[in-house]
């Protein structure tokens, strides 16, 4: 799996967007981005995921660069519960191994 | 629908004692996994299920630790002669199909304490 670079940590102020960055210089054709948060004392969530083209759901959009090697999640509208520490994954969707190898994400924190 | 649920929340026992912790997978959902994470930690992978059967046990830490999962559906992780090392949140997952593994559904997990 390739590796990836988040920063420590973010700020952004409450309504604004928040963009989060990730390296992943090293990626393959066949691996695909992943995007999961923890929220203090709660299990993580997902976010979203994508292979090459822009991604949006209801919660996030995600940003993959045309060389594939970064990408960006954008939470449009931060929010206070938005307070979390954002893993961005990069890996194949098949292969002997399932689980979920989280790095040291980065610590967002929005604030009023 | 409901997410996926774990039971107890929180689980506080004595040295040498075994614990059973339950999982129960969004319904429909064939692969379940199980996790801990140790407090400030990252998440640790223990074993993987798709339908009955573990193809991926390999981060089960020793043999005082166990999983099994019946009908597809509910798991239980049992720990024996519990450590305080093992003191931390156990976290499971579901997921719609082996080959959709990477969107995981989390549970709230299950808080480990050994005293």
């Amino acid at each position: 799996d390739a590796k990836t670079t988040q920063p420590t940590s973010m700020d952004c102020a409450e309504g604004r967007a928040a963009n989060l960055p990730c390296n992943h210089s090293t990626i393959s054709g066949n691996e695909y981005v992943y995007w999961y948060r923890q929220i203090h004392s709660q299990g993580p969530q997902y976010i979203i995921h994508g292979l090459k083209n822009n991604e949006t759901n209801e919660m996030a959009s995600l940003i993959i660069t045309e060389d594939r090697k970064s990408s960006t999640l954008i939470l449009p509208h931060a929010t206070l519960r938005d307070t979390a520490v954002y893993y961005c994954i990069v890996r194949v969707l098949s292969g002997s191994a399932r689980q979920l190898t989280f790095g040291s994400g980065t610590q967002l924190t929005v604030l009023p | 629908g409901a997410g996926v649920s774990q039971s107890p929340s929180n689980k506080v026992t004595e040295k040498g004692k075994d614990v059973e912790l339950r999982c129960d997978p969004i319904s429909g959902h064939t692969a379940l996994y199980w996790y801990r994470q140790r407090l400030g930690q990252g998440l640790e992978f223990l074993i993987y299920f798709q339908g009955n059967s573990a193809p991926d046990k390999s981060g089960l830490p020793s043999d005082r630790f166990s999983a099994e999962r019946t009908g597809e559906s509910v798991s239980t992780l049992t720990i024996q002669r519990t450590q305080q090392e093992d003191s931390a949140v156990y976290l499971c997952a579901s997921s719609f199909t082996d080959s959709g593994a990477l969107e995981q559904y989390f549970g709230p997990g299950t808080r480990l304490t050994v005293t």
